[in-house]
């Protein structure tokens, strides 16, 4: 059980373009989902809180207008790097907490994005 | 806000030997710490977490301690495998449905 997937693992995109990266609890419904930036060799950063039926909530210095966030469902939430620059290209994982178990969060697999 | 050190930043171990992380907290509000184990091109993955009303908890060759007063846990991995090799996250929340704080991690290899 506490799967969360992503989609898509990768994806490579010319500079300008937008780019969604899907996040789905697939066995469990998640009233939060959590967006997460990580360079290489580092640690976790955390983007934004995303909660069902509400606005996301941002980290300090992270622009809301390019990195939108919506959180449709119990078990999907979304998020679109617009006009994405090569400075984007990171890896974005997302973690979704179990309505029934509030503290524990369950990660996906990863989006590796690549600006060109 | 809550801030969470993590040491070692690297840790090489032969196998069959222990592995110890530590980290330490800041915010004494914080009563749920995690672990996690993090492959190459991979998410994290929980592997064991505790709350603050015990003081360890083990999960076969993984053990977790917990010094509230100290504000400072322990991954212990007994046994190490190759395939334990990884980085492991520790991570400190106050409950309450609040965000994680992370640890910067340890790569953890296991030589053969």
């Amino acid at each position: 059980g506490a799967v969360v997937s992503q989609h898509p693992s990768r994806v490579i995109c010319k500079s300008g373009t937008s780019v969604k990266i899907e996040c789905r609890s697939l066995d469990f419904q998640a009233t939060t989902m959590f967006w997460y930036r990580q360079f290489p060799k580092q640690s976790l950063m955390l983007m934004a809180t995303s909660n069902e039926g509400s606005k996301a909530t941002y980290e300090q210095g992270v622009e809301k207008d390019k990195f939108l966030i919506n959180h449709a469902s119990l078990t999907l939430s979304t998020l679109t790097v617009t006009s994405a620059h090569p400075e984007d290209s990171s890896f974005y994982i997302c973690s979704a907490r179990d309505a029934g178990a509030l503290e524990t969060q369950y990660f996906g697999p990863g989006t590796r994005l690549l600006v060109l | 806000g809550e801030n969470v050190e993590q040491h070692p930043s690297t840790l090489s171990v032969q196998e069959g030997d222990s592995a110890v992380i530590k980290c330490t907290y800041s915010d004494s509000a914080s009563n749920y710490f995690p672990w996690y184990k993090q492959e190459l091109g991979k998410g994290p993955q929980l592997i064991i977490d505790i709350r603050s009303n015990v003081g360890e908890k083990k999960d076969q060759r993984i053990a977790v301690t917990l010094n509230k007063t100290a504000k400072h846990f322990s991954l212990h991995i007994t046994e190490t495998q190759p395939e334990d090799s990884a980085v492991y996250f520790c991570a400190a929340s106050d409950g309450a449905g609040n965000m994680l704080t992370f640890g910067g991690g340890t790569r953890l290899m296991v030589k053969p």
